[in-house]
């Protein structure tokens, strides 16, 4: 079965400096990979999706993510860190067979100090 | 743009008691989600229904039914709501293709006393 792990759960950073979130997943074939945001009191917004072609991704709001089969990962990644950006980030697989079901990870909330 | 519609925002319910949480959608998706999110463990799927007449068990089903009512509305029904059903509440919806993102509503947050 289809899994997702994202190993940290709080992340903090200081405004203006770079972020990188990990996500790992487990999945047999080529997988669809997702990140979503949740602002507080909010729904999951999608930031970018990996289902093929060139490894790194661009999303919304200067994020992008490298999809890398080897190590089984898909990070995501924003070179400087805005205020604005403190929220709960999800990583999520497409799971194989009927349905386009997601299986998500836990989640990493992200804390941004001024 | 409406987008997925989530009634209502919140609701505090007594054990025992029942209600339906109601979800539309007006993209003209095929496939309707409705997930559970609780701290530290992610959003867990409860139910869907993959295309108009069909559903389907999630992950973690139990003490929970829904109805696909028509191709825009899927709703989630508590028979008889338990403590451990407190949590927040979201509908997803999609065209149904597996590279297509699931598009979330705002949530139902549900306390059961």
């Amino acid at each position: 079965a289809q899994s997702v792990t994202q190993p940290d759960i709080h992340i903090t950073v200081s405004e203006g400096a770079s972020l990188e979130l990990r996500c790992n997943y487990s999945y047999g074939a080529t997988p669809y990979l997702f990140w979503y945001v949740q602002s507080p009191g909010q729904g999951l917004q999608l930031l970018l999706k990996y289902f093929s072609g060139d490894t790194l991704v661009q999303g919304i709001k200067g994020f992008e993510a490298e999809f890398k089969r080897s190590q089984s990962s898909f990070n995501l990644r924003k070179p400087s860190v805005h205020w604005s950006d403190a929220a709960e980030y999800f990583c999520a697989v497409g799971a194989a067979g009927y349905g386009n079901k997601l299986v998500f990870g836990a989640g990493t909330i992200l804390r941004v100090k001024s | 743009n409406a987008g997925v519609t989530q009634t209502p925002k919140f609701q505090v319910l007594k054990t025992g008691q029942s209600m339906t949480l109601q979800c539309a959608q007006d993209m003209n998706h095929n496939s309707m989600y409705w997930y559970r999110q609780d701290p530290g463990m992610g959003l867990r799927l409860i139910y869907y229904s993959a295309s108009e007449g069909t559903t389907d068990k999630g992950e973690v089903p139990n003490g929970y039914n829904v109805s696909r009512l028509n191709k825009r509305e899927f709703s989630l029904r508590l028979e008889s709501a338990a403590p451990s059903q407190t949590s927040v509440y979201f509908c997803a919806s999609t065209f149904g293709a597996q590279d297509q993102p699931q598009h979330f509503g705002d949530g139902t947050r549900l306390s059961i006393l």
